[in-house]
C-alpha cells in the first residue's frame, strides 16, 4: 500500500518568516497532490490542488511544488491566521491517503 | 455558491450502522465532472479518507472500510449518503462529506457521531 509521510509534525515560526513542509510518498505519484489547511472545529479547506495550483481565493503567500515523490506546501510569509493543521492529499494511487498533518504555531 | 450539510444521528449503538447523509445545494451531484465524498477525523486526530462516488454510482472505498462501508447518491434529492455497518467505538469522530473536483473544493461543516452504549 502507498505511504504518505508528511514532515514536519509541527513547526513554530514567527510572524513574517518562510515556513516549509513537506509529503513524501512511498510510491510515484504524478503531481496528483492537494494541501489543506484546517483551523480547530472547522472543516478543511483546499489550498493547492495538483500540487501547485493556487485555488481560488487562497492568498498568494500559499505555493506548492514537487513532482514524482515529494511534495512541498510553502507559506512565505507567516502570518497570525496562517495558524492551523496543514494537510497533504494524494489521489493518484488508490487508496486515496492524507498525510499526518502539521500543526503551524505562531511564536 | 455550493453548500453541502451532513446530517443523521450524532449517537450510534455498537454494532449497529451509521448512516448520514450529505444534502448538496447550488450545484447538482449529477454533474458528470465531479465525484462526491466522504472523510472522517477521529477525536484530536488527522484526516482519513472513507470513500467516494461518481453520479453514475461507481464507489470507491478505502481498503480498511470497504466491508462495512456504502456510499449511494440520489439525484432525485440531490444528496449522497454514506452507511457504515457493524460500528465500534474506533469509528467515532466527525463526518465531512466533500465535492472532489481538482481537489476537495467543497466542504460540509462536519457531522459528531459517537459510538456508544
Amino acid at each position: 500500500d502507498i505511504q504518505m509521510t508528511q514532515s514536519p509534525s509541527s513547526v513554530s515560526a514567527s510572524v513574517g518568516e518562510r515556513v516549509t513542509i513537506t509529503c513524501r510518498a512511498s510510491q510515484y505519484i504524478d503531481g496528483w497532490v492537494g494541501w489543506y489547511q484546517q483551523k480547530p472545529g472547522r472543516a478543511p479547506k483546499l489550498l493547492i490542488y495538483d500540487a501547485s495550483s493556487l485555488h481560488s481565493g487562497v492568498p498568494s503567500r500559499f505555493s506548492g511544488s514537487g513532482s514524482g515523490t515529494d511534495y512541498t506546501l510553502t507559506i512565505s510569509s507567516l502570518q497570525p491566521e496562517d495558524s492551523a493543521t496543514y494537510y497533504c492529499q494524494q489521489s493518484n494511487i488508490l487508496p486515496t491517503l492524507f498525510g499526518q498533518g502539521t500543526r503551524v504555531e505562531i511564536k | 455558491q455550493l453548500q453541502l450539510q451532513e446530517s443523521g444521528p450524532g449517537l450510534v449503538k455498537p454494532s449497529e450502522t451509521l448512516s448520514l447523509t450529505c444534502t448538496v445545494s447550488g450545484g447538482s451531484v449529477g454533474s458528470s465532472i465531479y465525484h462526491w465524498a466522504w472523510i472522517r477525523q477521529p477525536p484530536g486526530k488527522g484526516l482519513e479518507w472513507v470513500g467516494k462516488i461518481f453520479y453514475l454510482g461507481d464507489s470507491v472505498y478505502t481498503p480498511s472500510l470497504e466491508r462495512r462501508a456504502t456510499i449511494f447518491i440520489d439525484a432525485s434529492k440531490n444528496e449522497f449518503s454514506l452507511k457504515l455497518s457493524a460500528v465500534t467505538a474506533a469509528d467515532t469522530g466527525v463526518y465531512f462529506c466533500a465535492r472532489l473536483g481538482a481537489g476537495l473544493d467543497y466542504w460540509g461543516q462536519g457531522r459528531l457521531v459517537t459510538i456508544s452504549s
